[in-house]
């Protein structure tokens, strides 16, 4: 099955800019979507089909997808953005389709 | 605007069956395919598996030969079931909307914590 690989955790000072990872085996022919968690909460989408922001998601929040990583990236990051993060794909088999989640990365606001 | 609104028992026995219901308010029920998903404490998203109005079903492997999915389009509601639960199914249960261009998810119950425990 596919497998999506993020980074635990990723540190950033108030004000600069988070980069969150996702890796995939040629991720870059798959949607990519981000969701964002605060602690006891559901799952936000904050970006969706590699680069799409929902409704009501600010600016700051952009993704990308190049080769075996897809990113997600928060510019000018404040406490209010300290949440963990999961990318996630549809992945299709010749035997299956299914939903994979990344194993999430802890966005830390220094 | 769409809410999605869960309930189900929260406290089960090793070897019962575990039954969510999620209730769709403020939006079409038909058109789209309706995800159940669930979190261990302190662990990541597991997806556990779709349906749609026609009742298509489509499941994670690991999970599927235990895993039923049911709609009831007279009350935009659909269920899940998941029988002889063990503690590794204890965590928080969501149901969730996936949207219609691209499988992801853009609104989400509010979750409901299911406890394995003898």
């Amino acid at each position: 099955s596919y497998v999506l690989t993020q980074p635990s955790s990723v540190s950033v000072a108030p004000g600069r800019t988070a980069r969150i990872t996702c890796g995939g085996n040629n991720i870059e022919t798959k949607s990519v979507h981000w969701y964002q968690q605060k602690p006891g909460q559901a799952p936000v989408l904050v970006v969706y089909a590699d680069s799409a922001r929902p409704s009501g998601i600010p600016e700051r929040f952009s993704g990308s997808n190049s080769g075996d990583t897809a990113t997600l990236t928060i510019s000018r990051v404040g406490a209010g953005d300290e949440a963990d993060y999961y990318c996630q794909v549809w992945d299709k088999t010749s035997d299956h389709s299914g939903v994979v989640f990344g194993g999430g990365t802890k966005l830390t606001v220094l | 605007q769409v809410q999605l609104q869960q309930w189900g028992a929260g406290l089960l026995k090793p070897s019962e069956t575990l039954s969510l219901t999620c209730a769709v308010y403020g939006g079409s029920f038909s058109g789209y395919y309706w995800s159940w998903i669930r979190q261990a404490p302190g662990k990541g998203l597991e997806w556990i598996g779709e349906i749609n109005l026609s009742g298509n079903t489509n499941f994670n492997p690991s999970l599927k030969s235990r895993v039923t999915m049911s709609v009831d389009t007279s009350k935009n509601q659909f269920s899940l079931k998941v029988k002889s639960v063990t503690a590794a199914d204890t965590a928080v249960y969501y149901c969730a909307r996936e949207k219609v261009d691209y499988v992801s998810f853009d609104y989400w119950g509010q979750g409901t914590l299911v406890t394995v425990s003898s």
